[in-house]
């Protein structure tokens, strides 16, 4: 069965340092794969998506996330973290041209530390 | 401004009583879609419409009720039969032929 995996359920970073949350999916080909964030209370927004092409992808907020086929893995990453940037994550999979049915990680809470 | 807008943010109801959820979104997306979120469960797809006047069962279906009448509408109605109604729901929508979905700013129904 199809499935995301977000390993860490959550992670504690100090303000200014690197950020790597992980998404692992089990799928048999190559699906289109987001990273979705949401603060407290609010809706989810788009952070980044890959279809196809390159496989390291540029986000908004600084974010940016490289899928690796081998390690059918889809991981986000920050340089830089920002108070601002506590909230949770949540990495979904759909079968490529399939959006019916988004495929969702349980996500990963990010707290920041000043 | 585009986007999708949920109504209310927040909705009390008693046990027994249906209540319907608005989602409405002026992107002209075609498909549209209702989630459930509870902490620690992520968010579980409830039912979800790919054009007017059709739509498909999710994964938690029982209890819910929907329509849609119109392209920038699809309400959710939570009836009396859903054992657990209190959660966060979250509409979103999605342009044809694509797959991402955009989300609304979720309500949270309380069942008291």
């Amino acid at each position: 069965a199809q499935s995301v995996t977000q390993p860490d359920i959550h992670i504690t970073v100090s303000e200014g340092a690197s950020l790597e949350l992980r998404c692992n999916y089990s799928y048999g080909a190559t699906p289109y794969l987001f990273w979705y964030v949401q603060s407290p209370g609010q809706g989810l927004q788009l952070l980044l998506k890959y279809f196809s092409g390159d496989t390291l992808v540029q986000g908004i907020k600084g974010f940016e996330a490289e899928f690796k086929r081998s390690q059918s893995s889809f991981n986000l990453r920050k340089p830089s973290v920002h108070w601002s940037d506590a909230a949770e994550y949540f990495c979904a999979v759909a079968p490529a041209g399939n959006n019916r049915k988004l495929i969702w990680g349980l996500g990963t809470s990010l707290a920041v530390n000043p | 401004d585009g986007g999708i807008t949920q109504s209310p943010k927040y909705l009390f109801r008693k046990e027994g009583q249906n209540v319907t959820l608005s989602c409405e979104q002026n992107l002209n997306h075609d498909a549209m879609y209702w989630y459930r979120q509870d902490p620690g469960q992520g968010l579980r797809l409830i039912y979800y419409s790919q054009i007017v006047n059709d739509f498909q069962k999710g994964d938690i279906a029982e209890g819910y009720s929907v329509s849609r009448e119109k392209k920038e509408s699809f309400p959710l109605t939570v009836t009396s039969a859903q054992k657990n109604p209190t959660a966060f729901y979250l509409c979103a929508s999605s342009p044809g032929g694509t797959d991402t979905q955009y989300f609304g700013p979720g309500t949270r129904l309380t069942v008291l």
